[in-house]
Parts: C-alpha cells; structure tokens; sequence
C-alpha cells in the first residue's frame, strides 16, 4: 500500500494564483482531513469529510475549498493565493474520526 | 469540547538520558490519546495510542506513555535516547464517544538530543 500520497511536494506562487494540492489514500479511508502546520501553532485543520460527497470545515478554512467525489481522493483547493498561505500542508486519513490519522509527506507553499 | 497542552516547546537533553515530554489534556470523560512523531521534513507518524483500560502504553522505538486519569495527563518517555529521536512530538486527543469526532493536536515539543 501506498498509504497516504500528496502532490506536489514544493510549490511557488504569486499572489492571486489558484491552485489544488492533491491527496489520496489506498487504505479505504472514510475520514480525510487537511492541516495546515507554522511554526509554533501546531497543526490547524483546514477542512475534513467524513465520506464521499461530504464536507465540513474545520479551524481555519478561509480562502480554501474541498470536494470529495470518491473514498479515495480528497483535493484542496486555494481560491486566490496570499502570503498568509505560505505554510507546510498535510493531509491524513483515518477509518473514523476519532481514530488515529496516517500522514501524507506534506506539501511546502510559499506565496509571494 | 477536548483539548491538549504540552508543557515546553523545546526540550533538550544528552544522548543516553531519560526524557519526558509533557502532555496534560481536558475532557469529561476519558479520551482517546496519542502521541505522534515528526521527524525533519516529514509527515507525522504514531509512535503510540491510548484506547483501553491499559494505562501504560508502550510503542514504537522503544517510547511509553502513562495514561492518569486523576492528573488528566499522557506523559511520553523515553529511558535512554539517541540521537535519532531529534524530531517534533505532538500530543492528540479526540473523544470516543463520538465515531466522527475531529483530533486536536497540541501545538508540539521539539526535542533536541545532544551528542
């Protein structure tokens, strides 16, 4: 199994670009979530779902969006990039909620 | 609502001596637990979970942690480091009376291991 896979790994953009970081997962997952992670916050959760076709938003969802049409994949999407999004992006699955959470590699963006 | 604390954002100690990391958490009820590790330029990883009855709980790299219930703390430790195990610990909680309850991490400990 592959687990938990992101793309990319880097990524640069400039102000008021968009752009969608991908996450999938081979494990059959119901639970997807995003976090971001700065320093010294920890880890802030973005948006989540519990299942396919549902969606919530989490700690910090301003200026992102998610859909998730299969068990599989789970995109997050920046509307109009702006430097408060340069952070390190992890997505992570897990059977239910409450459980433990399996990790991505993360994605850096930097917004300029 | 849960939540953690971590006591100390950096911790150092030598390679070879005992370490504790701190963690105390707030829920009415006994939580599920978990301490998770980073190490540079990763993903978080679990080194172990509390779910059950067992109040201490061993996991993966030779690292333990002890459920308290009447301190409502899950302190992680270590007898003897080694350098390898540089990296950032974060502590989770989530409630189990709820299948779709979201983890809250705490905002992490960097550990340091000197040479």
């Amino acid at each position: 199994n592959a687990g938990v896979t992101q793309t990319p790994k880097f990524q640069v953009l400039k102000t008021g670009q968009s752009m969608t970081l991908q996450c999938a997962q081979d494990m059959n997952h119901e639970y997807m979530s995003w976090y971001r992670q700065d320093p010294g916050m920890g880890l802030r959760l973005i948006h989540y779902s519990v299942g396919a076709g549902i969606t919530d938003q989490g700690e910090v969802p301003n200026g992102y969006n998610v859909s998730r049409s299969t068990t599989e994949d789970f995109p997050l999407r920046l509307l109009s990039a702006a430097p408060s999004q340069t952070s390190v992006y992890f997505c992570a699955s897990s059977y239910l909620g409450r459980d433990e959470q399996y990790f991505g590699p993360g994605t850096r963006l930097t917004v300029t | 609502a849960q939540s953690v604390t971590q006591l100390g954002s950096h911790v150092s100690v030598s390679e070879g001596a005992l370490v504790l990391l701190r963690c105390n958490y707030s829920s009415s009820v006994p939580p599920y637990l978990f301490w998770y590790v980073q190490y540079p330029n990763q993903g978080l990883q679990l080194l172990l979970k509390y779910t059950s009855a067992a109040t201490l709980v061993k996991g993966i790299n030779g690292f333990e942690a002890e459920f308290n219930k009447s301190q409502t703390s899950f302190h992680l430790r270590k007898p003897s480091v080694h350098i390898s195990d540089t990296a950032e610990y974060f502590c989770a909680v989530s409630d189990r009376r709820n299948r779709d309850d979201k983890i809250i991490f705490g905002k992490g400990t960097r550990l340091h291991i000197l040479p």
